[in-house]
């Protein structure tokens, strides 16, 4: 167990909806990471939250929008799903920002059918 | 521009050690890591190596540094079945954003 938890593991949705996924960061992490993981992409960086407020951006789309709460969680907003939407969802967290590395959760796998 | 470079596959034998290597093009990189992902979990850090050291040992692993030429790889000594995973290479740039390779899936032959 990182510290890091991701919920939920998997999720099945059609196109056009509308899911949230959740992260809690490591206890003492002030920062959450966003990153999307495909088989044609990579791994890519969508968005970081540092205490609160978005830090940096990445590849996010417009239709894709997150935040992170007083209680430091952070949810992943993605709407108007699409085939290509599908994709393992990765959230990490570090005490500030990356220079000692990311703790990882284990994910969470969307497909959209 | 931002770009981390890695071979896609590695096959070694049991017993045998294993040497990942990756290039990057940004030279104000401050950090570079070394990530592990085993099927179905999420990425491990494994090591990291400050910007300005050429090596660091780490048991098993050794990460040699050439900020010149910009790469960066991993030695596993004595590499194990259990070592097989997706090795990804990451480095971090002035505004803490961590760039990530695309992954060397490692096999380890008994």
């Amino acid at each position: 167990d990182s510290g890091v938890t991701q919920t939920p593991k998997h999720l099945i949705t059609a196109t056009g909806q509308r899911v949230t996924l959740r992260c809690s960061p490591r206890s003492g992490d002030l920062s959450v990471y966003w990153y999307q993981q495909s088989l044609d992409q990579g791994l890519q960086f969508l968005i970081q939250y540092y205490n609160g407020e978005e830090r940096a951006k990445g590849n996010i789309l417009e239709r894709f929008s997150a935040q992170q709460f007083p209680d430091l969680h952070s949810e992943l907003n993605l709407s108007s799903l699409e085939l290509g939407d599908s994709a393992l969802y990765f959230c990490a967290s570090s005490p500030d920002g990356a220079s000692l590395g990311y703790t990882f959760g284990s994910g969470t796998r969307l497909t959209v059918v | 521009g931002e770009d981390v470079e890695q071979s896609l596959f590695l096959s070694v034998r049991e017993g045998d050690s294993s040497v990942i290597n990756c290039t990057y093009t940004d030279s104000s990189s401050t950090y570079l890591y070394w990530y592990k992902q085993e099927p179905g979990a999420g990425l491990q850090l494994l090591t990291y190596i400050f910007s300005n050291m050429d090596m660091k040992q780490d048991q098993r692993l050794t990460v040699l540094l050439n900020k010149k030429d910009k790469h960066l790889s991993l030695r596993i000594a004595d590499t194990q079945t259990g070592d097989s995973a997706i090795y990804f290479c990451a480095e971090s740039i002035l505004d803490d954003k961590v760039i990530f390779g695309p992954g060397t899936s490692l096999s380890v032959i008994p």
